[in-house]
């Protein structure tokens, strides 16, 4: 079974300034994806970065980026820019690649706060 | 284009009842998933529907259950509650979850059993 870690369960950072969060996952599998998702204090859990395993290359969504290390099994989110609507919940998330398991499963999150 | 509703958002029962916690994915959306998030256990998997089919189903006794309806609509039941119920219930919809698109979540139903 794949097992997703997030080490540091609260982290801050001040406005403007870059904050990196870490993941690390355990799996046997060479094909795979991985998500970053942001949960703020309404609950919905939101999109912010997908990974797919078989590509070398890091995902970029505007401030957010990641970066994919496959051999050490890792996968840390970088925000650049931090903005106080960044606050939240963040959880890494791992997903088999076809076959017929669908389910994520994620971390046990990140808080993030975010410092005027 | 509307998002993932769950209805009720709030919801009380006491020990021992039956509730029912309804789905609507994005239109065009055939896969819906089913999450219980605790402060204790995180997110964790329940079940996952795809075309009425379930397709997965995680490691939750069987007090839980659910089904999906030829709309995509999705519902999940738990039967004989218990006070370790309490949790906040997530729905994810994606066109496919075969495709590996990132899933997206509804706001949830928070459920208090007393």
């Amino acid at each position: 079974a794949q097992t997703v870690t997030q080490s540091q369960p609260e982290m801050s950072v001040q406005e403007a300034e870059t904050v990196t969060l870490s993941c690390t996952y355990d799996t046997s599998e060479s094909d795979y994806y991985l998500f970053w998702y942001k949960q703020p204090p309404s609950r919905q859990m939101i999109l912010v970065i997908r990974q797919e395993a078989y590509k070398q290359q890091n995902a970029t969504e505007n401030r957010f980026s990641v970066n994919f290390q496959k051999a050490a099994k890792s996968f840390s989110l970088k925000i650049s820019d931090s903005q106080l609507g960044d606050a939240a919940m963040y959880f890494c998330a791992y997903r088999s690649y076809g076959g017929s398991n669908y389910k994520l499963t994620f971390g046990k999150g990140t808080l993030l706060t975010v410092n005027p | 284009k509307a998002g993932v509703t769950q209805t009720p958002r709030y919801l009380i029962k006491t020990r021992g009842q039956q509730v029912t916690l309804s789905c609507s994915p994005i239109s065009g959306h055939r896969s819906v998933s089913w999450y219980q998030q605790t402060p204790g256990q995180g997110l964790q998997f329940l079940f996952e529907y795809f075309s009425e089919t379930q397709r997965n189903k995680g490691n939750f006794p069987g007090r839980f259950s659910g089904r999906q309806f030829s709309n995509s609509r999705s519902e999940m039941n738990v039967s004989t509650l218990e006070l370790g119920d309490s949790a906040l219930y997530l729905c994810a919809s994606s066109r496919d979850g075969s495709l590996g698109y990132g899933y997206t979540f509804g706001s949830g139903t928070r459920l208090t059993v007393v």
